[in-house]
């Protein structure tokens, strides 16, 4: 089973500055199946990359997804107050999904 | 526009069982495959099981396999998570995803939700 690992644990920016979000998986991940998604307190998931690059629909430029093989990246260009939230990667297809990091307002 | 809406959650004794109902509309179901996902309190989340289109094929992670059965009815568009002897370690948020995206790639749509408190 492969397993899913998101650095940092929290991240604590300022509206305006960039966030780097990484998810090291333990064995080698198609990138074609690579998600990422966004978690706001009381709401469900909503998808934000899909296929490791793509960005799912409504989902604003500023937000980016890269990598291969075992290392992602999610990348969000300039935070608005909108975009502090939790963050999790998947593999999609019945595995589990990373740990999340909290991208909190410092 | 895709609409997946989850009921049945509340509170079960340890031992006890429980059925959940996603009811999906907004799109062709029986061509897409639903996952029940869940999310502990104050936790992360945790993919539990997923179903074919069809139906015909079913999976479940190791935490809940032998205790929990998911089907699917796709003349009346819903689809069900069944839960037998229920722990505590179950207590969560249960959300139906659907897959989307393309090649079927991702969870593209959520349902709100519905909470399981497994407790005494």
């Amino acid at each position: 089973e492969i397993v899913l690992t998101q650095s940092p644990g929290t991240l604590s920016l300022s509206p305006g500055e960039k966030a780097t979000l990484s998810c090291r998986a333990s064995q080698s991940v198609s990138s074609s199946f690579l998600t990422w998604y966004q978690q706001k307190p009381g709401q469900a998931p909503r998808l934000l990359i899909y296929g490791a690059s793509s960005r799912a629909t409504g989902i604003p430029v500023r937000f980016s997804g890269s990598g291969s093989g075992t290392d992602f990246t999610l990348t969000i260009s300039r935070l608005e107050p909108e975009d502090f939230a939790v963050y999790y990667c998947q593999q999609y297809g019945n595995s589990p999904f990373g740990g999340g990091t909290k991208v909190e307002i410092k | 526009e895709v609409q997946l809406v989850e009921s049945g959650g509340g509170l079960v004794q340890p031992g006890g069982s429980l059925g959940l109902s996603c009811a999906a509309s907004g799109f062709t179901f029986n061509t897409f495959a639903l996952s029940w996902v869940r999310q502990a309190p104050g936790k992360g989340l945790e993919w539990v099981s997923a179903i074919s289109g069809s139906g015909g094929n079913t999976y479940y992670a190791d935490s809940v396999k032998g205790r929990f059965t998911i089907s699917r009815d796709n003349s009346k568009n819903t689809l069900y998570l069944h839960m037998n002897s229920l722990r505590a370690e179950d207590t969560a948020v249960y959300y139906c995803a659907k897959e989307g995206c393309s090649g079927g790639s991702c969870y593209s749509d959520w349902g709100q939700g519905t909470l399981v408190t497994v407790s005494s």
